[in-house]
């Protein structure tokens, strides 16, 4: 089945850094990367996603970027704000080879910002 | 509107009891789905099910037992509760289960077994 690294677990950075967040996923069929922010005490949330067809989206501050070839997936957060800290999960997805959809999610990093 | 909804959203018992938890989505989605978020915020997914039948059943005890009564609600009941069992439980919907859409939450509800 697909496997999901994501480092690092902990990314501590100050206000207006950059924070860079990584991926891997095993399985070359994968064709869909979603990124899902968890605050704390609430559900996790969609915040961007990519298909396997686009290298790279962006979304005012934050972008993902994907690379087919080596098997990896990136997400960038710009301006880092307070409001940005939480838990980010990446997460891959095929839609192809039975009935087995389903999200593999990376464990997660939790991204604090300090003002 | 809530669009998945989950009762209770907390939840304290005895080990050794048993226990149900209710979630619902209003957004007409085929696909549901159980999570467990343990205490290092792992998400592991549990069950699925599309269109009331299920199609993941991942390696979880057969203590737990998932029902979908109708397309809109999945129930997860779980018998002889155990101190491992304490953690936060998500269920989620996506339209259906082979598709590109985003995936909602519910709230989560927290477990906690003594």
């Amino acid at each position: 089945g697909e496997n999901v690294e994501q480092h690092p677990s902990t990314l501590s950075v100050q206000e207006g850094d950059s924070a860079v967040i990584k991926c891997t996923y095993s399985d070359s069929a994968s064709n869909y990367f979603p990124w899902y922010k968890q605050e704390l005490g609430k559900r996790p949330q969609l915040i961007i996603d990519i298909r396997s067809n686009v290298g790279e989206k962006k979304d005012q501050r934050i972008a993902v970027t994907l690379n087919k070839t080596a098997k990896h997936f990136s997400l960038h957060i710009t301006e880092t704000q307070p409001e940005d800290s939480a838990v980010y999960f990446c997460a891959a997805y095929k839609n192809s080879g039975g009935s087995n959809y389903k999200l593999t999610f990376g464990k997660g990093t939790l991204l604090t910002v300090n003002p | 509107d809530t669009a998945v909804s989950q009762t209770p959203k907390y939840l304290v018992t005895q080990m050794g009891n048993d226990k149900s938890i209710k979630c619902e989505q209003n957004l007409g989605h085929d696909t549901m789905y159980w999570y467990k978020q343990d205490s290092k915020k792992f998400l592991k997914i549990m069950f699925s099910y599309n269109n009331k039948e299920l199609i993941i059943n991942e390696t979880v005890p057969n203590r737990f037992s998932p029902k979908s009564p109708d397309k809109a609600h999945l129930n997860l009941h779980i018998n002889s509760l155990e101190l491992g069992d304490s953690a936060v439980y998500f269920c989620a919907s996506r339209p259906t289960a082979h598709s590109y859409n985003e995936q909602f939450f519910g709230p989560g509800t927290r477990l906690t077994v003594l």
